[in-house]
């Protein structure tokens, strides 16, 4: 069981604009940044979103992330087919460990 | 261009040991902490182990903490995971990541991945 929460799966159409949450706890999001991470299966992972909100350069910009309190979101806009994928949010806890989401599944109907 | 390369995986009995390396080229290795994390067959990440730039800081998770050793050879690059008392749960793709500072602490991420070295556990 992982330490923050996601939903298993999200999904959406074409155009849509589609939402994963991610929740913690104090000693993870509440204190510390949240960063996201997409995964095609197999092959690496590959940084989405850093402290909280930024954009790597060459993300597009239909990707966006937001925190509030212990828990954190990210949203794609304009939902596109190559954007289904597995996504996961992590931060770092103050127990001196870094914790992960277990994951949501995107699939573009 | 900044790459890792993992190595070391394979099938290993309940019980044995392994030791996986990554090897880093296009950063100055030193200046960055690593990290590893695995994705075991139908799960999502874990986190395994990081340690900082100079090694002088090590980190581990709860589920391998006291069975895996985390270290690292700055003078060849290299990020090693000694994995001894394997389970069968610890089979998973293993990843070695850089870190975006010196150290881990709140704001750093992960900013470049290996491609993954395959550890399967099993009689």
């Amino acid at each position: 069981q992982s330490v923050l929460t996601q939903p298993p799966s999200a999904s959406g159409t074409p155009g849509q604009k589609v939402t994963i949450s991610c929740s913690g706890s104090t000693s993870n999001i509440g204190h510390n940044f949240v960063h996201w991470y997409q995964q095609f299966p197999g092959t690496a992972p590959k940084l989405l979103i850093y402290k909280n909100d930024q954009r790597p350069s060459g993300v597009p910009d239909r990707f966006s992330a937001s925190k509030s309190g212990t828990s954190a979101s990210l949203a794609i806009s304009g939902l596109r087919s190559e954007d289904e994928a597995n996504y996961y949010c992590a931060a770092w806890d103050d127990s001196l460990s870094g914790v992960f989401g277990g994951g949501t599944k995107l699939t573009v109907l | 261009e900044v790459q890792l390369v993992e190595s070391g995986g394979g099938l290993v009995q309940p019980g044995g040991s392994l030791r996986l390396s990554c090897v880093g080229s296009g950063f100055r290795f030193s200046s960055s902490a690593m990290t590893w994390v695995r994705l075991a067959p139908g799960k999502g990440l874990e986190w395994v182990s990081g340690t900082s730039g100079n090694g002088g800081s090590k980190y581990y998770g709860a589920s391998v903490r006291g069975r895996f050793t985390i270290s690292r050879d700055n003078s060849k690059d290299t990020l090693y995971l000694q994995m001894d008392s394997l389970r069968v749960d610890d089979t998973a793709i293993y990843y070695c990541a850089r870190v975006s500072g010196a150290s881990h602490a709140s704001g750093t991420y992960y900013t470049t991945w290996g491609q993954g070295t395959m550890v399967t556990v099993s009689s």
